[in-house]
């Protein structure tokens, strides 16, 4: 079973700070099917990136995502007042097939 | 505007059963995989199961493999978790999602999920 562990589980930052958040996997996964994840008190999930590096639809630039094997980053580059939430990162295996959410990082405001 | 509605939450005792439904409007449900993801109170997420667009096939985390069952009507636009057995740890907001697949057509392959409702919530406690 693989177990995504992101870090820092939180971050203090102010706006304009450049947020950079890690999800890391306990064993090599392909980047295809991992994805990130909003989410504000209150609200659903809203997804950011997928294929660890494809923005979907309406998500603005400043969000980015990047990585490979076991170590992926979703980096925000330019913190707007609304970013700060907690961000997710979700992977999922075709065989046998399992689904997997990491345990979140909480971006706070400093 | 695409909406995926969910009901069925309530309080039930520890060893009962409640069913959820997931009401899907403004799109085609049944060209879509679609999901059950929890969260417990003040917790992160946890994918529950899912299911294929045709209903043929579906899995489950194993913390509720034999105790859950997730179906789907195709001609009313919903999805359902029938939830069995219920334990104190069930205790969450139950997320129904969309979701996007592509295993088949390269280059891009993915596997997320695109549209969220806004939760249910099931108590189990007596």
């Amino acid at each position: 079973e693989i177990v995504l562990t992101q870090s820092p589980g939180t971050l203090s930052l102010s706006p304009g700070e450049r947020a950079t958040l890690s999800c890391r996997a306990s064993q090599s996964v392909s980047s295809s099917y991992l994805a990130w994840y909003q989410q504000k008190p209150g609200q659903a999930p809203r997804v950011l990136i997928y294929g660890a590096s494809s923005r979907a639809p309406d998500i603005p630039d400043r969000f980015s995502g990047s990585g490979s094997g076991t170590d992926f980053t979703l980096t925000i580059s330019r913190l707007e007042p609304e970013d700060f939430a907690v961000y997710y990162c979700q992977h999922y295996v075709t065989s046998p097939p399992s689904l997997t959410f990491g345990g979140g990082t909480k971006v706070e405001i400093k | 505007e695409v909406l995926l509605v969910e009901s069925g939450g309530g309080l039930v005792q520890p060893g009962g059963s409640l069913r959820l439904s997931c009401a899907a409007s403004g799109f085609t449900f049944s060209s879509y995989w679609m999901h059950w993801v929890r969260q417990a109170p003040g917790k992160g997420l946890v994918w529950v199961s899912h299911i294929h667009s045709d209903g043929t096939s579906a899995i489950y985390a194993d913390s509720v493999k034999g105790r859950f069952t997730i179906s789907r009507d195709n001609a009313k636009n919903t999805l359902y978790l029938q939830m069995n057995s219920l334990r104190a740890e069930d205790t969450a907001v139950y997320y129904c999602a969309r979701g996007r697949v592509n295993f088949w057509s390269p280059p891009s392959y993915y596997y997320y999920m695109d549209v969220w409702g806004k939760g249910a919530t099931v108590t189990v406690s007596s």
